[in-house]
């Protein structure tokens, strides 16, 4: 298994641009994230998905989309780029973790080697 | 009140000495908890996972967890120069949530 892969590794973008982060894994997890971490910081959840069609907003999603047509792949969109989007992009999947009932949760998250970003 | 807190360190042990590294968290309700390592340009990778009281020992690594003081901790004994990083702690705050909240991490330093 390749595990969690991530496009492309550095990436320089002028203000304005536009651009796609890709993010496959190939362990069928159903959960899926996007993270961003700044130089010192630890990591901040911009979305994540528990399934196909289905996103969700984490703590810092403006400025970016997500899509999740397949398990496999959950691409981040960067619209109008931005200096404040110069950040390491890391993807994380996981495997749901089974409580009683119906509840679920998110277990151990594997992370992909990340894109440097950088906006000017 | 963060959710989830670490300090930041650095925290500088000689070679060969116990590494300690803990992390405290908020919502007592929390059931999981992670530790990973992260190298410098690197993206965060698994240490220990821990669920229940006690000490888990993989190796090297020893995670204590005690959810009465709501504290999850790693040592790391015999400590070696790779062992330089940033450890981040992860905490699923509560049961039936998809997602993982992360310390901001404390960085490790090992002095030959």
């Amino acid at each position: 298994n390749a595990g969690v892969t991530q496009t492309p590794k550095f990436r320089i973008l002028k203000i304005g641009q536009s651009m796609t982060l890709q993010c496959t894994q190939d362990m069928n997890h159903n959960y899926m994230y996007w993270y961003r971490q700044d130089p010192g910081m630890g990591l901040k959840l911009i979305y994540y998905s528990v399934g196909a069609g289905i996103t969700d907003k984490g703590e810092v999603p403006n400025g970016y989309n997500v899509s999740r047509s397949t398990t496999e792949d959950f691409p981040l969109r960067l619209e109008l780029a931005a200096p404040s989007q110069t950040s390491v992009y890391f993807c994380a999947s996981s495997y749901p973790r089974r409580g009683q009932g119906a509840s679920v949760s998110t277990d151990t998250q594997y992370f992909g080697p990340g894109t440097r970003l950088t906006v000017l | 009140q963060k959710e989830v807190e670490q300090n930041s360190g650095p925290l500088s042990v000689p070679e060969g000495a116990i590494a300690s590294l803990n992390c405290t968290y908020s919502d007592r309700g929390s059931q999981s908890f992670f530790w990973y390592r992260q190298y410098s340009g690197k993206s965060p990778e698994l240490i220990m996972s821990i669920y229940s009281n006690g000490d888990k020992e993989d190796g090297r690594f020893t995670a204590q967890l005690n959810k009465a003081s709501q504290y999850v901790s790693l040592l790391i004994r015999d400590s070696q120069p790779s062992d330089s990083a940033t450890y981040l702690c992860a905490v699923n705050i509560n049961f039936g949530n998809e997602k993982l909240t992360f310390g901001t991490g404390t960085r490790l330093t090992i002095i030959p």
